[in-house]
């Protein structure tokens, strides 16, 4: 059983398109993520929630709407796509605790070409 | 906003030989990560180091955290094919804070 799943892993689409990739994780984490990949492989937080409540927010554009309906699942919905938005979207999730340092999950990724 | 420089950018050796990959920050982290991530897939963590000075083993790949916490090292003794992948390290600035900070990426390339 995969972990941290997210779909699609590839979305090619115009500009101007909404689109969403949706993630799940059957690790009974707390912690869930949406972290984008650029061209450059730099990684980058965009969201984190905490059973479902937003928790992180980074300066990300408002066409950018995450949703957790439980702490399971945390989709990235986005509007209005740009050029700009085509990288790989990482979902991940953690455990929460008072122990140490939150250990990342990832998924294998969402691959979004604007076009 | 913490940085974490990683260098070098790209890395290609032959197999068998050692290499040692560096993670830099002005800033202090509680704990730091390491992260490799495979072609197509997400960053898999490698492991964690929360004391400053520690040294954590795994197989041939030896991790440090520097004394003060704003750095790190991760070195390979006798790099096989296998360990090509690009490598992150990550770091966290509280304890149980959520937001890591990821370095700008090591690509590393073992030529069989």
């Amino acid at each position: 059983d995969t972990a941290v799943s997210q779909t699609p892993k590839y979305l090619v689409t115009q500009m101007g398109n909404d689109k969403s990739i949706k993630c799940e994780q059957n690790l009974g984490h707390d912690t869930m993520y949406w972290y984008k990949q650029d061209s450059k492989k730099f990684l980058k937080i965009m969201f984190s929630y905490n059973n479902k409540e937003l928790i992180i927010n980074e300066t990300v554009p408002n066409r950018f709407s995450p949703k957790s309906p439980d702490k399971a699942h945390l989709n990235l919905h986005i509007n209005s796509l740009e050029l700009g938005d085509s990288a790989v979207y990482f979902c991940a999730s953690s455990p929460t605790g008072l122990s140490g340092a939150n250990v990342l999950t990832f998924g294998a990724g969402s691959r979004l070409t604007v076009l | 906003t913490q940085l974490l420089e990683q260098s070098p950018q790209f890395l290609s050796i032959q197999e068998g030989e050692n290499l040692t990959v560096y993670c830099n920050s002005s800033s202090v982290f509680s704990s730091l990560q390491w992260y490799r991530q495979e072609p197509g897939e997400g960053p898999v963590l490698l492991v964690t180091v929360v004391t400053g000075g520690e040294v954590k083993k795994l197989k041939r790949l030896t991790f440090q955290f520097g004394d003060a916490r704003k750095d790190s090292s991760l070195h390979i003794t006798a790099a096989q094919p296998g360990d090509t992948g690009l490598y992150l390290c990550a770091g966290a600035p509280n304890f149980g804070n959520e937001k890591l900070t990821f370095g700008t990426g090591t690509r590393l390339t073992i030529i069989p």
